[in-house]
């Protein structure tokens, strides 16, 4: 079946842009995950969302990002007003819910560089 | 808050011979899941192996085992007859079982795996 999909693959954006990043999770999976990933280094989780229940958003590193899904479909990472610090892979996963039990699936990631 | 700590930015090994690439955590849980990813070029994150903190036994997947010192907080991975495809960036990583922060996954710096003809 179809796994994680995200788009764009890649996005250049000047500094001070706003960009939106999507995110199409498994079918039936009610959690999901935002990771970001800069150059060499291992994952640092941003936000997660399962079902209706309010978002864990402890992982945001400003208030520049946010994050929207809607029910259990699609979600949308959104990094206003850009800074090169910004660059980096944002990957998200998807898992059927976020009891730990559960394998998260990951998507290719959108690569972002801000210039 | 956990930590894990990858301590060998890169290892290399030559075709068909064992490599084994070490990890370390701070917790202060009692039980949690361990786990190892693999991130090929294509940046791909794939799951490799997992452990469960209240399972002594170790945990084995074909090829891949690894070595869970709870006490040392330790979560070794070994590769045995390491094939050219094994080749990736290799992740441990540690999931609480409760909390309020349950969900998310903490990774280490990673480890860049080369395996050699």
């Amino acid at each position: 079946g179809a796994g994680v999909s995200q788009s764009p693959s890649n996005k250049v954006t000047e500094k001070g842009k706003d960009v939106e990043l999507r995110c199409d999770p498994i079918s039936g999976h009610t959690a999901l995950y935002w990771y970001r990933q800069r150059l060499g280094q291992g994952l640092e989780f941003l936000i997660y969302f399962q079902g209706n229940s309010a978002p864990d958003k402890s992982g945001l590193p400003s208030d520049r990002f946010s994050a929207e899904r809607t029910g259990e479909s699609v979600s949308t990472l959104t990094i206003q007003r850009t800074q090169q610090e910004d660059s980096a892979v944002y990957l998200c996963a998807s898992s059927l819910t976020s009891a730990s039990s559960y394998e998260q699936y990951f998507g290719p990631g959108t690569r972002l560089t801000v210039t | 808050a956990q930590t894990v700590t990858q301590s060998q930015p890169e290892m290399s090994v030559q075709e068909a011979e064992t490599v084994t690439l070490s990890c370390t955590y701070d917790t202060s849980e009692s039980d949690y899941y361990l786990f190892w990813y693999k991130q090929p070029p294509s940046r791909q994150m794939i799951l490799v192996i997992r452990q469960e903190a209240y399972k002594q036994q170790n945990a084995t997947e074909n090829r891949f085992s690894v070595n869970f010192q709870k006490a040392a907080k330790s979560f070794s991975l070994k590769i045995s007859d390491s094939q050219l495809g094994d080749a990736a960036m290799y992740f441990c990583a540690y999931r609480s079982i409760g909390g309020t922060s349950y969900g998310k996954l903490t990774f280490g710096q990673g480890t860049i795996l080369t395996v050699h003809p």
